[in-house]
């Protein structure tokens, strides 16, 4: 059976400080890794992740996949208020391209 | 260009009443699928489509039905709400398989089922 696992659940955090957010799979004919960002709406995409070792950066965030040891780890450095949201990762499996989600990690960053 | 959006945002039903959620695109997007999020659970795949006139079941499809007859729409049909439906659903589509691209979102909608 196809899973995400992500760890931690939930992670609390001051401003400023360096977060690790988890997410090791096991997907059927694995295709790539999301991540994804959910505030109070939709979730909102921020990587996506084909090929191992391969660190992709979008300002204070970037993330990395492992596809031999099948995980994906995200960094968020300089960590802000605007920060705290429920992170989400997903397995694209098979010739359909469904998604299979992890529980997410909600991240709180206190002033 | 609108994306995603869903129709009603926010919907309280009864038990055993029917409805459907709508939800329409306006990206030419093959691929359309239907998620339900419950509380300290990620999101899961209740129906999905890879183009007009074909669907298909995902990990929780008991209980709704879907059609996809345009390639803009997907509603999502609740046949006789149970309390265990209350959730936030999201639309959602994409590209689709080969081309990789992101899921777009829609903005949910919030059912409760006394």
């Amino acid at each position: 059976e196809d899973k995400v696992v992500q760890s931690p659940l939930s992670l609390v955090v001051h401003e400023g400080d360096t977060v690790t957010l988890n997410c090791s799979y096991e997907v059927t004919n694995f295709r790539s890794l999301l991540w994804y960002k959910q505030e109070k709406k939709a979730p909102t995409f921020l990587f996506m992740l084909t090929s191992s070792g391969i660190e992709k950066k979008s300002g204070r965030l970037s993330s990395i996949l492992d596809k031999k040891e099948l995980f994906s780890i995200l960094n968020i450095t300089a960590t802000q208020t605007g920060d705290s949201a429920i992170y989400l990762c997903a397995g694209v499996e098979g010739s359909q391209g469904n998604l299979i989600f992890g529980k997410g990690t909600k991240l709180s960053v206190k002033p | 260009n609108a994306g995603v959006t869903q129709t009603p945002k926010f919907q309280v039903l009864k038990t055993g009443q029917s409805m459907t959620l709508q939800c329409a695109q306006d990206m030419n997007h093959e691929y359309m699928s239907w998620y339900r999020q419950d509380p300290g659970m990620g999101l899961r795949l209740i129906h999905y489509s890879v183009g007009a006139g074909i669907t298909d079941q995902g990990e929780v499809p008991n209980g709704y039905n879907v059609s996809r007859s345009t390639t803009e729409d997907f509603p999502l049909r609740l046949l006789s709400a149970a309390p265990s439906q209350t959730s936030v659903y999201f639309c959602a589509s994409s590209l689709g398989s080969p081309r990789l691209h992101e899921q777009y979102f829609g903005p949910g909608t919030r059912l409760t089922v006394t």
